[in-house]
């Protein structure tokens, strides 16, 4: 059964102080894990696939990165427009860990 | 990215009346659909999966007399919450994929049922 892990559950940066979340999991087969984000009350919206080991991603501010065992998704200088819950997911059926809720303090 | 539309994007209905929530890809054929429900501050847990012209397939726990499911079409699927009740409130949301892609989400349906 996929499992996925996310950490923290919560985390309160202030704008320009860059951070990391992660996000552990185990996989029959990885197919891809992909990162989301979601904001309050919306569907999540598609941020990065990463396949294989040593793979990394950039989209503005965030950078995907992946291991055997876990994905790191690092936000450099934030904003306080990036505030929202990040999600990882893997597996064909996508399964989601509980994600990350970011709040950037002006 | 592509574009799945889901409708309506919030709902209020009775106890024991049924809704239905539709769910389009807009700019590609979504071979397969999923179908979330999501508690507040809680992640994604998946109900079904969907291919076109197939049956869904429930996930363990999911009652599918509850929830139909139907994908006629490479562009729609729909989830239909029969005689709904006060415990089935909750957010709804949908993906689709063409399997050579990666998901795309609709903006979701929150259900309340009074």
């Amino acid at each position: 059964e996929d499992q996925v892990t996310q950490s923290p559950e919560a985390l309160r940066l202030q704008e320009g102080e860059s951070s990391s979340l992660n996000c552990s999991y185990t996989v029959s087969g990885l197919r891809g894990l992909f990162w989301y984000r979601q904001d309050p009350g919306k569907g999540p919206e598609f941020l990065f696939t990463l396949y294989s080991a040593g793979e990394e991603k950039e989209k503005e501010r965030l950078k995907a990165t992946l291991t055997k065992k876990e994905s790191f998704l690092h936000i450099t200088a934030p904003k306080p427009e990036d505030s929202a819950t990040y999600l990882c997911a893997v597996g064909e059926k996508l399964t989601f860990g509980t994600g990350t809720r970011l709040t950037i303090i002006p | 990215g592509a574009v799945v539309s889901q409708h309506p994007s919030w709902v209020i209905c009775k106890s024991g009346t049924s809704v239905k929530i539709e769910c389009r890809s807009l700019d590609f054929q979504a071979t397969t659909m999923f179908w979330y429900r999501q508690f507040p501050k809680q992640s994604l847990m998946l109900m079904a999966t969907s291919n076109e012209g197939s049956k869904a397939t429930y996930e363990q726990g999911v009652e599918k007399d509850k929830f139909l499911i139907n994908h006629a079409s490479l562009t729609l699927s729909t989830l239909t919450v029969t005689s709904a009740h006060p415990e089935d409130s909750s957010f709804y949301i949908c993906s689709a994929t063409d399997r050579n892609t990666e998901a795309f989400f609709g903006q979701g349906t929150r259900l309340t049922v009074v």
